[in-house]
């Protein structure tokens, strides 16, 4: 079955800067791609996401990039600010089936001002 | 729209006691899941049905762990009995087509056993 692992763990940048998280999926087969970010207390919400068609999609200060020869995707967070301090979580299916999401380990991000 | 509903918020219970935990899917949704996510980890599938029907419970450890969506609509998830591993929270999530896009996740229900 498919398996995600998400790097780094914890991530800590200055208000400003960018962040970057990546992740690698197993199965070729994965066609659909969403990042989650979930606060203290909340479920996860979904912020972004790609499909296997298109290798980058932006939105505002959030941007993922996909390489499905290396199977691996990215978030791109740029222009950091202290609201973007949260747990993000990537995922992985294959729409058309009756696949189900098999998430990541989730990244700590810290946005210190 | 509304979101998707669970209760309780919080439960704590003591080891070889019962849990049930109820969630109200987003109108319309024919899909709904149960995820555990244990603490510092991403949440792990449970069980996903599409209307009352099962189409993955292949992760449910089904000695202690069953779950319900009657009629389609709401569900039910419980653990008879609970043991110290199953503190975790337990989230509902719910989506439109069930073909692995489309998820909204409610605010779960932290369950600590002690």
């Amino acid at each position: 079955g498919e398996n995600v692992e998400q790097h780094p763990s914890t991530l800590s940048v200055q208000e400003g800067d960018s962040a970057v998280i990546k992740c690698t999926y197993s199965d070729s087969a994965s066609n659909y791609f969403p990042w989650y970010k979930q606060e203290l207390g909340k479920g996860p919400q979904l912020i972004i996401d790609i499909r296997s068609n298109v290798g980058e999609k932006k939105d505002q200060r959030i941007a993922v990039t996909l390489n499905k020869t290396a199977k691996h995707f990215s978030l791109h967070i740029t222009e950091t600010q202290p609201e973007d301090s949260a747990v993000y979580f990537c995922a992985a299916s294959m729409v058309g089936s009756q696949g189900n999401l098999i998430f990541g380990k989730g990244t700590k991000l810290s946005v210190k001002p | 729209e509304a979101g998707v509903a669970q209760s309780p918020r919080y439960k704590i219970i003591e080891k070889r006691q019962s849990v049930a935990f109820w969630c109200n899917p987003i109108s319309g949704h024919a899909t709904l899941y149960w995820y555990q996510q244990i603490l510092g980890q991403g949440p792990k599938l449970l069980i996903q049905f599409q209307n009352n029907g099962v189409v993955d419970d292949s992760q449910l450890p089904k000695d202690r762990f069953s779950a319900e969506r009657l009629k389609g609509v709401d569900s039910t998830l419980k653990i008879q009995p609970a043991k110290l591993e199953d503190s975790a929270v337990y989230l509902c999530a719910s989506s439109l087509s069930g073909f692995g896009d489309g998820y909204t996740f409610g605010s779960g229900t932290r369950l600590t056993v002690v």
